[in-house]
C-alpha cells in the first residue's frame, strides 16, 4: 500500500530562518513519483516538484532545496531564508508509475512570523 | 489564464439538495482527477478520467456521487441528495499521459447546511 507520512503537522519560524519539512514515505514499487505542493490560503495546490525513483539526486531551486534520500525513504523539504510568503500549508505526495493515483500526506502548515 | 478553472468556487445548500460542480482542464491535458479535501487532511483521490473515460473510482465516491467528461474536455461532478458530511473542498486537476504531473485547479467549497 501506498503512504505518504508528514509528522510535523504545525511549524512557526521566525522570518529568514531555515526550515525543513519532513516526508516519509511507503511503496513496494520500484518504480514511483514523489511530490511537494503548496497550498496558500487561496485554496489552490501549486505544484512545487517531481522526483522520480531513480533520481536521487538533490535538487535547488532558488531558496527551496529537496533531499530524497531512498534508503530512509525519505523526500524532505528546505526552505533557506524563509518569508512571510511562504506561509501556506505544503504537501507531500506519492504516485506509482502510471501516475492515476496521487497519495497525500496530511500535510504540514508553515508559519513564517515576520 | 491557461490554467485549471473550476466554477463554482463555492457553494452552500440544504442537504438533501443536488448539487453540480464544473472542472476545465488545460487545453492540451488528456487525464483529469477528482479530489476531495477535508479540513487538516490532504487531498483524497475521488475519479479520473483518461479523455472521455472514466478508468478509475474510489471507494469514497457512493452511488450519491456522479462523475463525466463528455467529448474528454471539461467535467462535471454531481452530487445527488447531499448529506452534511459531503461538506469538503472539492479539487480537480489535470496532466498529459507522460508528464505525471497533475496541476490543481482552484477548487470548489461546498457547505451543507
Amino acid at each position: 500500500a501506498q503512504k505518504v507520512t508528514q509528522a510535523q503537522t504545525e511549524i512557526s519560524v521566525v522570518e529568514k530562518e531555515d526550515v525543513t519539512l519532513d516526508c516519509v514515505y511507503e511503496t513496494r514499487d520500484t518504480t514511483y513519483y514523489l511530490f511537494w505542493y503548496k497550498q496558500p490560503p487561496s485554496g489552490e495546490l501549486v505544484f512545487l516538484i517531481r522526483r522520480n525513483s531513480f533520481d536521487e539526486q538533490n535538487e535547488i531551486s532558488g531558496r527551496y532545496s529537496w533531499n530524497f534520500q531512498k534508503s530512509t525513504s525519505s523526500f524532505n523539504f528546505t526552505i533557506t531564508a524563509s518569508q512571510v510568503v511562504d506561509s501556506a500549508v505544503y504537501f507531500c505526495a506519492l504516485s506509482d508509475n502510471t501516475g492515476n493515483q496521487f497519495y497525500f500526506g496530511t500535510g504540514t502548515s508553515l508559519t513564517v512570523i515576520p | 489564464d491557461t490554467g485549471v478553472s473550476q466554477d463554482p468556487r463555492h457553494k452552500i445548500t440544504k442537504r438533501g439538495q443536488n448539487v453540480t460542480f464544473r472542472c476545465d482542464p488545460i487545453s492540451e491535458h488528456n487525464r483529469l482527477y477528482w479530489y476531495r479535501q477535508t479540513l487538516g487532511q490532504g487531498p483524497e483521490f475521488l475519479t479520473y478520467f483518461q479523455n472521455e473515460a472514466q478508468l478509475e473510482k474510489s471507494r469514497l465516491l457512493s452511488d450519491r456521487f456522479s462523475a463525466e467528461r463528455p467529448k474528454g474536455s471539461f467535467s462535471t461532478l454531481e452530487i445527488q441528495r447531499t448529506e452534511q458530511g459531503d461538506s469538503a473542498m472539492y479539487l480537480c486537476a489535470s496532466s498529459l499521459d507522460i508528464s505525471k504531473t497533475q496541476y490543481f485547479g482552484p477548487g470548489t467549497r461546498l457547505l451543507v447546511l
